[in-house]
């Protein structure tokens, strides 16, 4: 299995904009995580699904953020609008049962001037 | 109180030193207990992993948890200048939420 798959690597985008980002979870895996990383505050848990809904958004920051799952294989993390205070590296990590390890993405660093 | 509390470091140990690592949980229902390693401009990797109280060794790492002072630490024996990085504490509580400490950076000076 190739892991955990997030594009773009890299997103530079002008304050407004949407941005949408992409994650591909290992296959078989009935959990994703959305998480963001900043020097100030660390890794942050934005959202969790499991088997592709929902269970807890009480980490996604304002109404700006939305995420969602259409099926196993796919899910998306966007930001409408965007602004400077978003940048940062989100991440994108799943995990095959219940309260075992969570294997991560290669990230997402996103610049929003 | 954040749910997973590390001290940020930097810590200095020098090349063969045992380096210890600290990491405290808010929530006794915590069920699952991680460390990962992480470069800088990588993502996080799992070092090792802990359920139940006591210590887990795994090679030059060892994990020791205690569930009733809500503490877990890393203990990285004969440390080695590719141990140097950001070391992450992981806690997984009642339904699955994956919480993280904002990490330890180590460095290991030759």
């Amino acid at each position: 299995d190739a892991g955990v798959i997030q594009s773009p690597r890299h997103e530079v985008t002008e304050m407004g904009q949407e941005v949408t980002l992409r994650c591909k979870p290992i296959s078989g895996h009935d959990y994703l995580f959305w998480y963001r990383q900043t020097m100030m505050r660390g890794l942050e848990l934005l959202i969790y699904f499991n088997n592709n809904v929902p269970i807890d958004d009480s980490g996604m920051p304002e109404d700006r953020f939305s995420a969602k799952m259409p099926n196993a294989s796919f899910s998306t993390l966007k930001i409408q609008p965007s602004e400077p205070r978003d940048s940062a590296v989100y991440f994108c990590a799943s995990s095959g049962q219940v309260y075992t390890e969570a294997f991560f993405g290669q990230g997402t660093r996103l610049t929003v001037v | 109180q954040k749910e997973v509390e590390q001290n940020s470091g930097p810590l200095s140990v020098p090349e063969g030193a045992i380096a210890s690592l600290n990491c405290t949980y808010s929530d006794r229902g915590s069920q699952s207990f991680f460390w990962y390693r992480q470069y800088s401009g990588k993502s996080p990797e799992l070092i090792m992993f802990i359920y139940s109280n006591g210590d887990k060794e795994d090679g030059r790492f060892t994990a020791q948890l205690n569930k009733a002072s809500q503490y877990v630490s890393l203990l990285i024996r004969d440390s080695q200048p590719s141990d140097s990085a950001t070391y992450l504490c992981a806690v997984i509580r009642s339904g699955n939420q994956f919480y993280f400490g904002t990490g330890t950076s180590l460095t290991v000076i030759p």
